[in-house]
């Protein structure tokens, strides 16, 4: 399975573009890169899933380089409810999701 | 569309008690996970249902954990005995299928202390 690696934590303030980079040294040509976001005292939430590239959605970006090594999620304007634990996976789809410990993200005013 | 339905949300027991929770997944959704989550970590995999088979239990505790998906619908997930290193968030999540751009919906948790 990758493994993956992202910042144990992020401060940020209101209105502000934030971009968490996770690395997956070790991606499979059949892995795509997806992103969870977790509130407390609730379940994860998909967010964003992509292979290659850019993808953009109505809630984040994600950026992928072409050697897929790393990804970022970038999350614009960012807001007081935007505080959340994001967890950046590598899966084919086939099989469960293995989570890290995540991206601690604390918005501020 | 409703969302996964997990109950207990919460439970308190004793250490060497049995507890049991329930799933429901979304309707029509053909995989169905049991993830356990300690304080401060990330989900972690017990079990995996593809319709009523199970497709991945390897890290579930076999020797006090057991589950069961009858009927390819519902689910439980059963601790006996229960040990102080179970309390944890035990989250339910479901999926269309297993294969390909997989979204896995999660529902609330339950949140079990073990005393």
């Amino acid at each position: 399975l990758a493994k993956t690696t992202q910042p144990i934590s992020m401060d940020s303030y209101e209105g502000q573009e934030v971009n968490i980079t996770c690395s997956h040294n070790n991606i499979a040509t059949n892995d795509y890169i997806t992103w969870y976001q977790q509130f407390p005292s609730q379940g994860p939430r998909f967010i964003i899933q992509g292979y290659k590239t850019k993808v953009t959605n109505e809630v984040a970006s994600l950026f992928i380089p072409a050697d897929r090594k790393s990804s970022t999620l970038s999350l614009p304007r960012v807001s007081l409810s935007d505080t959340a634990v994001y967890y950046c996976l590598v899966d084919t789809g086939r099989r469960a999701l293995t989570f890290g410990s995540g991206t601690r993200l604390q918005v501020q005013p | 569309e409703a969302g996964v339905a997990q109950s207990p949300r919460y439970k308190i027991i004793e250490k060497r008690q049995s507890v049991a929770f329930w799933c429901n997944p979304i309707s029509g959704h053909a995989t169905l996970y049991w993830y356990q989550q300690i304080l401060g970590q990330g989900p972690k995999l017990l079990i995996q249902f593809q319709n009523n088979g199970v497709v991945d239990d390897s890290q579930l505790p076999k020797d006090r954990f057991s589950a069961e998906r009858l009927k390819g619908v519902d689910s439980t997930l059963k601790i006996q005995p229960a040990k102080l290193e179970d309390s944890a968030v035990y989250l339910c999540a479901s999926s269309l299928r297993a294969g390909g751009l997989n979204e896995q919906f999660f529902g609330p948790g339950t949140r079990l202390t073990v005393l």
